[in-house]
């Protein structure tokens, strides 16, 4: 049972946009910067947004981020079927001590 | 541009040591806080801890009775050891540079399977 929510798959047409949610709480997504990634079985989790809403070089702004009190989403835009991946958000969560916790994933289907 | 590599042996046996190492590359081991992740099988990403580059470690709660990190600023690397493991350890192993911000920079992944 993961300490943030992400719902398991979400799907969508190519061209199309699509919204994935990371539900947490206070002691984490509440008060701490929210990261999403984007992996592909066999390669190496990729860093699309950090900071809650920064891009790093050469993500594409068809993939945007945001944070509203405890829960963050990602928005794809122009859906391809390359963006076929898991995708999990992550964040600090300070409960306890400073951990690290990632979202369960969502699986994305483009159509 | 940093880059980080995973080492180690892909086969364990159960109730052994899972012992990796992670060489980073191209930048310093300052200010960063270098971690272990895994992805099992049909699961997902699984935080296993890290090491500040002050020396202070931070486990998993689920895995700290079996988990250490450790670090050798020398050779800039540092490694992993799982004791006691058992065929739910068997996953790609990931390290990485973990910051305020998020994990900017990961290794490639290397798998580890728990067998006999």
């Amino acid at each position: 049972q993961s300490v943030l929510t992400q719902p398991p798959s979400v799907s969508a047409a190519p061209g199309q946009k699509v919204t994935i949610s990371c539900a947490g709480s206070r002691s984490n997504i509440g008060s701490n910067y929210v990261s999403w990634y984007q992996h592909v079985q066999g390669t190496a989790p990729k860093v699309l947004i950090y900071e809650n809403n920064k891009r790093p070089s050469g993500i594409p702004d068809r993939f945007s981020g945001s944070k509203s009190g405890t829960s963050a989403t990602l928005d794809i835009t122009g859906l391809q079927t390359g963006d076929e991946a898991d995708y999990y958000c992550g964040t600090w969560d300070s409960s306890l001590s400073a951990d690290w916790v990632f979202g369960g994933g969502t699986k994305l289907t483009v159509l | 541009q940093v880059q980080l590599q995973e080492s180690g042996p892909g086969l364990v046996k159960p109730s052994e040591t899972l012992s990796l190492t992670c060489t980073v590359s191209g930048g310093s081991i300052s200010s960063y806080y270098w971690s272990w992740i895994r992805h099992p099988p049909g699961k997902g990403l699984e935080w296993i801890g890290y090491i500040y580059y002050t020396g202070s470690t931070n486990y998993n709660p689920s895995l700290k009775n079996r988990v250490t990190i450790s670090l050798d600023p020398s050779k800039i690397q540092f490694s992993l050891r799982l004791s006691s493991v058992t065929a739910a350890d068997t996953a790609v192993y990931y390290c990485a540079r973990l910051a305020a911000g998020g994990i900017g920079h990961w290794g490639q992944g290397t798998r580890v399977a728990v067998s006999s």
